[in-house]
C-alpha cells in the first residue's frame, strides 16, 4: 500500500511566522502535490512537483513556496503565515504511468493560523 | 463556470435506498476520471476509476457521458457506512493536475 506521511497531524501558529509542512511517500511516485481543503471551496491546488527540484505552481500559489531535494520529500513553505492561510492542508502523490494515475493522499495537517 | 461541479447536497437516503450522483466537466478534453470518497475530517481516498464503458465494483457502478460532460456514481442498497462526502476528479491527460469537484454530501439514515 501507498504510504503518504504528513509531519504533523495539528499546528498552531502565529500571524508572521514561517511554518513548513513536510511530506513524505515511500513508493517512489515521479508526482507530488499540495492541495488545500476549505469549507464551500472544495479542494485547491497550490503547488505540484513532477520531478526532484521541479516545480509548478496550482491555482492559488500566493503565500507559498515548495521545496522538493529529494524524490520522496515535498515540503510547503508558508514564508509569513497569515490567518487567511488557516486550513487543512493535503499532500498527495501518484505515478506517472499513463492515463488513470490516482492520487494518494496523506491524512492531512490541520493549519490554525492565529 | 466551475471546472467539474457537482451538487453539493446533502442527500439524506433511508438503508436500503439507491442513490445516484452526477458531476459535470466543462474541458472536454478530459481523459482520466475518479470518485473519491471522504469522510469527515478524513483525507479522501480512491473509491473507483471512471471508464468508457462504465464500471462496476460491488454496489457502486460508474458511468461516463462524454457527449454531456459528465460523469455519475450510482450507490445501490445503501449502508450507513456510505454516508460520507463523494468528490469526483477530471483530468486533462495522465499525470496533469486533477481537479476535484466540490464534493456531494451523502447521509444514510437508519
Amino acid at each position: 500500500d501507498v504510504k503518504v506521511t504528513q509531519s504533523s497531524r495539528y499546528l498552531v501558529k502565529r500571524t508572521g511566522e514561517k511554518v513548513f509542512l513536510e511530506c513524505v511517500q515511500d513508493m517512489d511516485h515521479e508526482n507530488m502535490f499540495w492541495y488545500r481543503q476549505d469549507p464551500g471551496l472544495g479542494l485547491r491546488l497550490i503547488y505540484f512537483s513532477y520531478d526532484v527540484k521541479m516545480k509548478e505552481k496550482g491555482d492559488i500559489p500566493e503565500g507559498y513556496s515548495v521545496s522538493r531535494e529529494k524524490k520522496e520529500r515535498f515540503s510547503l513553505i508558508l514564508e509569513s503565515a497569515s490567518t487567511n492561510q488557516t486550513s487543512m492542508y493535503l499532500c498527495a502523490s501518484s505515478d506517472w504511468t499513463g492515463d488513470n494515475s490516482p492520487l494518494h493522499f496523506g491524512n492531512g495537517t490541520r493549519l490554525t493560523v492565529t | 463556470r466551475k471546472e467539474v461541479e457537482q451538487d453539493p447536497g446533502p442527500f439524506n437516503v433511508p438503508e436500503g435506498a439507491t442513490v445516484a450522483f452526477n458531476c459535470t466537466y466543462s474541458n472536454s478534453a478530459s481523459q482520466s476520471f475518479f470518485w473519491y470518497r471522504q469522510d469527515c475530517r478524513k483525507e479522501p481516498k480512491l473509491l473507483m476509476s471512471v471508464y468508457s464503458s462504465g464500471n462496476e465494483d460491488g454496489r457502486f457502478t460508474a458511468q461516463l457521458n462524454r457527449a454531456s460532460q459528465y460523469i455519475s456514481l450510482l450507490i445501490r442498497d445503501s449502508k450507513l457506512s456510505d454516508s460520507a462526502t463523494y468528490l469526483c476528479v477530471v483530468t486533462p491527460n495522465a499525470g496533469n493536475m486533477l481537479t476535484f469537484g466540490g464534493g456531494t454530501r451523502l447521509m444514510v439514515k437508519p
